[in-house]
């Protein structure tokens, strides 16, 4: 079945680093993928996306692109703030395959220390 | 709505005790999720509807849990006879069509005691 794999945590960094979040898939058939950000107390928020190969999602100062090749779609952050602690969440979802549901990596914990 | 509702925000219960939580999806969403997570584990697929049918019932733990969809709408997942082991956030997320983004709510913090 449709699985997602991501780096454990937690990871911690200083501000202003430079952050990647590694993030490997398996699916059977051309799935869309995902980041969910869940910041301290809150709940799940879409940070990006990308629906097909080659595509770069992007979203306050994130990026990941979709490596078919590779299977993965890892997260990157040129310049991490204190802000940006939460725990991160790799998923895909594989359309037209009759399951039709959302298959997460177990996250990883970030931790940006001033 | 604005946003995926879900009520109780928090609910404390006795083990052997029934609860209903519920889940307002945004309006004319027709995809809707229930999922768990527990602590240290991830997040665990319970079910998926689409519309007021469940094509995907197979992340439910055992046949304690159930739920239903009524009118497209709302949505409630029901745990019978409670355990410790069903401590958890449960989680709702509604999308506009299936294979779109997903917008969760904020959850229902389940403790069993």
């Amino acid at each position: 079945g449709n699985s997602v794999t991501q780096m454990e945590g937690p990871v911690t960094l200083s501000e202003e680093a430079f952050l990647t979040i590694n993030c490997t898939y398996t699916a059977t058939g051309y799935p869309s993928l995902f980041w969910y950000v869940q910041y301290p107390g809150e709940g799940l928020q879409l940070l990006l996306k990308a629906t097909k190969a080659d595509d770069k999602g992007s979203n306050k100062g994130f990026e990941a692109t979709y490596r078919k090749e590779t299977t993965s779609f890892h997260l990157e952050k040129g310049s991490v703030q204190v802000s940006d602690s939460a725990v991160y969440f790799c998923a895909l979802i594989e359309t037209g395959s009759g399951s039709e549901k959302l298959v997460f990596g177990k996250g990883t914990k970030l931790t940006v220390n001033p | 709505g604005a946003g995926v509702s879900q009520s109780p925000s928090n609910k404390v219960t006795e083990k052997g005790k029934d609860v209903e939580l519920r889940c307002d999806p945004i309006s004319g969403h027709t995809a809707l999720y229930w999922y768990r997570q527990s602590l240290g584990q991830g997040l665990e697929f319970l079910i998926y509807f689409q519309g007021n049918s469940a094509p995907d019932k197979s992340g439910l733990p055992s046949d304690r849990f159930s739920a239903e969809r009524t009118g497209g709408s709302v949505s409630t997942l029901t745990i019978q006879r409670t355990q410790q082991e069903d401590s958890a956030v449960y989680l709702c997320a509604s999308s506009l069509r299936t294979g779109g983004s997903y917008t969760f709510g904020s959850g229902t913090r389940l403790t069993v005691v």
